[in-house]
Parts: C-alpha cells; sequence; structure tokens
C-alpha cells in the first residue's frame, strides 16, 4: 500500500522559507506527479503547485513568485519552499502523489503538515 | 475559465440519495476529481477520470458530467458520509489546478 509520508518545521517566522519535504514509504518518488495543497485554517483546499515527469512544474498563479517545488532523487523526496512567509501561510500542507506516471490526479495524500506562521 | 463553483452546504436524510454539484467552464474539457474530506483528516480521492473510483471507495459514490457541470451522487446516505467534499479540476490551459469552494455535507 501507497503511503505518503511529509515532515518540516511546524513554526516559521514572519518573512523567513518555509521548507516541507514528503516521501513514498517503500517506494521511489521519480516517475509520478507530486502535488502540493495547502488548507488555511477553516478554510478549503488550496492548489499550490505540482511537479511530473516530463513536464515539469505548474505553479499557482498568485503564489508563483514565492513557490519552489523539487524532486530529489538522490534523497527520494520532493520538497516544496515557500520564501517571504506571512501569517496568511499558515495553514495545513499536504503533499500526494499520483498513481501512474502518466496522470496528475492527487491519489495518495500524505497526513498533512501544520504550519504556524509567527514570530 | 478557472472557477469552480460549489453549494456551501447541503444535507440529506440517512438513506436517503444526494447529489452534490459543481460548475465550471473548465468542466468542458477536464474531467474533475472529487474528493472527501473527514474532519481532522486529510482528503479522500473518491471519484476520478471518468467515473472511476480508487480501490477501497464503495460504488454508493458515483459521478456523472454533462458539460460544465459535474455532479457527484452518494446513494444511501450514511452517518460517516458526514463530511466536506471538494471538486478539483484543470483551467482551460491544463497548467493550473483548482479546487471547488467545498460543500459541506451533514446526514
Amino acid at each position: 500500500q501507497v503511503q505518503v509520508q511529509q515532515w518540516g518545521a511546524g513554526l516559521v517566522k514572519p518573512s523567513e522559507t518555509l521548507s516541507l519535504s514528503c516521501a513514498v514509504s517503500g517506494g521511489l518518488v521519480n516517475g509520478y506527479c507530486w502535488t502540493w495543497i495547502r488548507q488555511s485554517p477553516g478554510k478549503g483546499l488550496e492548489w499550490i503547485g505540482e511537479i511530473a515527469p516530463g513536464r515539469g512544474t505548474n505553479y499557482n498563479p498568485s503564489l508563483k513568485s514565492r513557490i519552489t517545488i523539487s524532486l530529489d532523487t538522490s534523497k527520494n523526496q520532493v520538497s516544496l519552499s515557500l520564501t517571504s512567509v506571512t501569517a496568511a501561510d499558515t495553514g495545513v500542507f499536504y503533499c500526494a502523489r499520483s498513481r501512474y506516471s502518466f496522470d496528475s490526479t492527487a491519489h495518495y495524500w500524505g497526513q498533512g503538515s501544520l504550519v504556524v506562521v509567527s514570530s | 475559465s478557472s472557477e469552480l463553483t460549489q453549494d456551501p452546504a447541503v444535507s440529506v436524510a440517512l438513506g436517503q440519495t444526494v447529489r452534490l454539484t459543481c460548475q465550471g467552464d473548465s468542466l468542458r474539457s477536464y474531467f474533475p476529481s472529487w474528493f472527501q474530506q473527514k474532519s481532522g483528516q486529510a482528503p479522500v480521492l473518491l471519484v476520478f477520470g471518468n467515473n472511476e473510483r480508487p480501490s477501497g471507495i464503495p460504488d454508493r459514490f458515483s459521478v456523472s458530467n454533462a458539460g460544465s457541470t459535474s455532479s457527484l451522487t452518494i446513494t444511501g446516505a450514511r452517518a460517516e458520509d458526514e463530511a466536506d467534499y471538494y471538486c478539483s479540476s484543470r483551467d482551460t490551459t491544463g497548467k493550473i489546478v483548482f479546487f471547488g469552494g467545498g460543500t459541506k455535507l451533514t446526514v
């Protein structure tokens, strides 16, 4: 069974960089589409961006200037970097993996990482 | 277009059938995905593509797509179906993904 695990700092100071990573237990990150989604407290889901084999990265236009999604095959993990954070970036961040290499549906989800932006 | 519209809240009686809708121009070009999120939990993929369900998702959940509207039907609603439901689709460029605002289902 595919299990997505994610980790990262839960408290980030304003203006600093949020960094999260995820991986799949017993499998490789390469060859699948990885998506990052966030959920502000009490709000709905917001797509942050994705990285997919052969298609590179796509980002939410509203966050594009601050986001980097990367894949590190040597560490077998996918990472999200969000720079210049403010309190409005507080929320639960999810990473999700596709089932196949050729699709991008967020099939398998991580448990979520709560990130609080506060000094 | 990049907007998906869902009813904010819907209620259904136990055992009855309920239909949740998602509307957006991009649905004319892309099949949506539907997710269920129970309180305090990560979302779960319910239906994707042309009414495909991941393994473990009961066939009580089904989707029909027509034009700019996608409808998630839950047949025989159970108490455990009480959750937030989100639809998702790519925009017309195919490069951006959007979520609807979500529907809070009360059983």
